[in-house]
C-alpha cells in the first residue's frame, strides 16, 4: 500500500460544483501539504499543516479551503469549482521539521468543465 | 520574492549520455531537493541535499550553498530516467519548499 494515498485520482465535474480531494498517509509524519501543478508552472503550495491544530495558507489559497481531520488526513476543497482550478493537484508529508524530506502522493488530475 | 531557477528548460539525451541538471537559488537554504517526475506523474524524492554531496547509484547531486547552486548529475542515461526534474528549496525555519519550473529530460533509445 502507498504511504501517501489520494483520493480520488481522477475527477471531472462541472463550474459550480464542490469538490473534495482527500489525502490519507500512513508514514506518521506531522506535516502535511496540498499542490497544484500547471504545465510549465511547477508545483505551487495552496495550504499546508504542520499538525492537527495547525493550518497556513500557502501561495494559491483563494478559491480553496483545508481540514485536518486528524494526523493522518488531510483534505482539500473547491466550495465552488471554476475552470482555471483544472490541474493536477497533489499531497505530500514530512517529518516535524522543516529539514526533512517531502514524500509526495500519486496525484489527483482535475478537470472542471 | 523567493527564486528558484532551473536549467536547461528542455533536455533530449541518446541512450547512454551524461547529463547535469542546474539549480539556482536567491537566498540561503536550509532545505534543498531533487525530485523526479515520471511520465505517469508520480513524484519521487531522489535527494535531500542542503549542502555536500550525495550519491545514488547513477544519480548524484551537489549543492554549494555558499554559491547558491545545486547540480543533479545523471550518468548513462537510460529511458525510464525521462521526465521531469524538480529543484524545490526551504530558505528559514518552518518556510515550505519552493519549488523551480522544473528540467524536462527525454532519453531516446
Amino acid at each position: 500500500d502507498a504511504d501517501v494515498t489520494q483520493t480520488p485520482r481522477n475527477r471531472i465535474t462541472k463550474t459550480g460544483k464542490r469538490i473534495m480531494l482527500e489525502c490519507s498517509q500512513t508514514k506518521g509524519h506531522d506535516r502535511m501539504y496540498w499542490y497544484r501543478q500547471d504545465p510549465g508552472l511547477g508545483l505551487r503550495l495552496i495550504y499546508y499543516s504542520f499538525d492537527v491544530k495547525d493550518i497556513n495558507k500557502g501561495e494559491i489559497s483563494d478559491g480553496y479551503s483545508v481540514s485536518r481531520q486528524a494526523q493522518a488526513k488531510f483534505s482539500l476543497s473547491l466550495e465552488s469549482a471554476i475552470p482555471n482550478q483544472t490541474a493536477l493537484y497533489f499531497c505530500a508529508t514530512s517529518r516535524d521539521r522543516a529539514t526533512q524530506p517531502q514524500h509526495f502522493g500519486d496525484g489527483t488530475r482535475l478537470s472542471i468543465l | 520574492g523567493i527564486q528558484v531557477e532551473q536549467s536547461p528548460p528542455d533536455l533530449i539525451l541518446q541512450e547512454g549520455a551524461n547529463s547535469t541538471l542546474r539549480c539556482n537559488f536567491s537566498d540561503s537554504v536550509n532545505n534543498l531537493q531533487w525530485f523526479h517526475q515520471n511520465p505517469w506523474g508520480q513524484l519521487i524524492n531522489l535527494f535531500y541535499i542542503p549542502s555536500g554531496t550525495k550519491q545514488n547509484g547513477r544519480l548524484s547531486a551537489t549543492t554549494v550553498a555558499t554559491e547558491r547552486y545545486s547540480l543533479l548529475y545523471i550518468s548513462s542515461s537510460q529511458t525510464t530516467d525521462s521526465g521531469v526534474y524538480f529543484c524545490a528549496v526551504g530558505f528559514s525555519g518552518n518556510t515550505p519548499l519552493v519549488f523551480g519550473k522544473g528540467t524536462r529530460l527525454s532519453v531516446i533509445a
